[in-house]
């Protein structure tokens, strides 16, 4: 079974810091995975996804992510923090169960504090 | 293009009432998804449908949810009777098909906010 762990419920940095939020996987099968962003009372933002190819992958916003397989990692990046950036932060990873559609599994979430 | 909307954005209920939401997607998009999002947990997938065809219901609690999305197209979320573990925010999401073992991306509408007191 496919399944995601984001480590840090919370994450605090100061303005101009780097940001890092962590997210390790489970899956039997080369997984698809998606780091999404979520403002206050909004929906759900697709920030950036690996699929296949490259495994260094840059999102909007300046954020980018790196698929480690040998890690099963994908964690999320940003050199600079910008005050706009606080927000909670899930990943996602995405199969394929028989049938072929798409099925996917989110993290617990990161809620990330910038600090001026 | 327009994004996937939904209706209304916060509801307040008593135990024991019904209550639905709605979502329309965006146009052309095939698959549709109804998550459930506990305050403090990711996002739960309660049901995902393939035009009017149900894909996947298994973490539908059946007794008291259900949904339907009759012309494939739409989509309501109905539950009865509601629980004050219900209280969540309830998204909704829609993918273009672009076949089998295809990867597209999911779009979420703004979700609506249940309290149950």
């Amino acid at each position: 079974a496919q399944s995601v762990t984001q480590l840090g419920s919370h994450v605090s940095v100061s303005e101009g810091a780097l940001v890092l939020l962590r997210c390790n996987y489970s899956s039997s099968v080369p997984p698809y995975l998606f780091w999404y962003v979520q403002y206050p009372n909004q929906g759900l933002q697709l920030l950036l996804k690996y699929t296949t190819g490259a495994t260094l992958v840059k999102g909007i916003n300046g954020f980018e992510a790196e698929f480690k397989k040998s890690e099963t990692s994908f964690h999320l990046t940003k050199p600079s923090a910008h005050m706009s950036d606080a927000a909670e932060y899930f990943c996602a990873v995405t199969l394929f169960p028989s049938g072929g559609y798409q099925k996917v599994t989110f993290g617990t979430g990161t809620k990330l504090q910038v600090i001026p | 293009e327009a994004g996937v909307a939904q209706s209304p954005r916060y509801k307040i209920i008593e135990k024991r009432q019904s209550v639905a939401f709605w979502c329309n997607p965006i146009s052309g998009h095939a698959t549709l998804y109804w998550y459930q999002q506990i305050l403090g947990q990711g996002p739960k997938l309660l049901i995902q449908f393939q035009n009017n065809g149900v894909v996947d219901d298994s973490q539908l609690p059946k007794d008291r949810f259900s949904a339907e999305r009759l012309k494939g197209v739409d989509s309501t979320l109905k539950i009865q009777p509601a629980k004050l573990e219900d209280s969540a925010v309830y998204l909704c999401a829609s993918r273009d098909w672009a076949g089998p073992l295809r990867n597209t991306e999911a779009f979420f509408g703004q979700g609506t906010r249940l309290t149950v007191v």
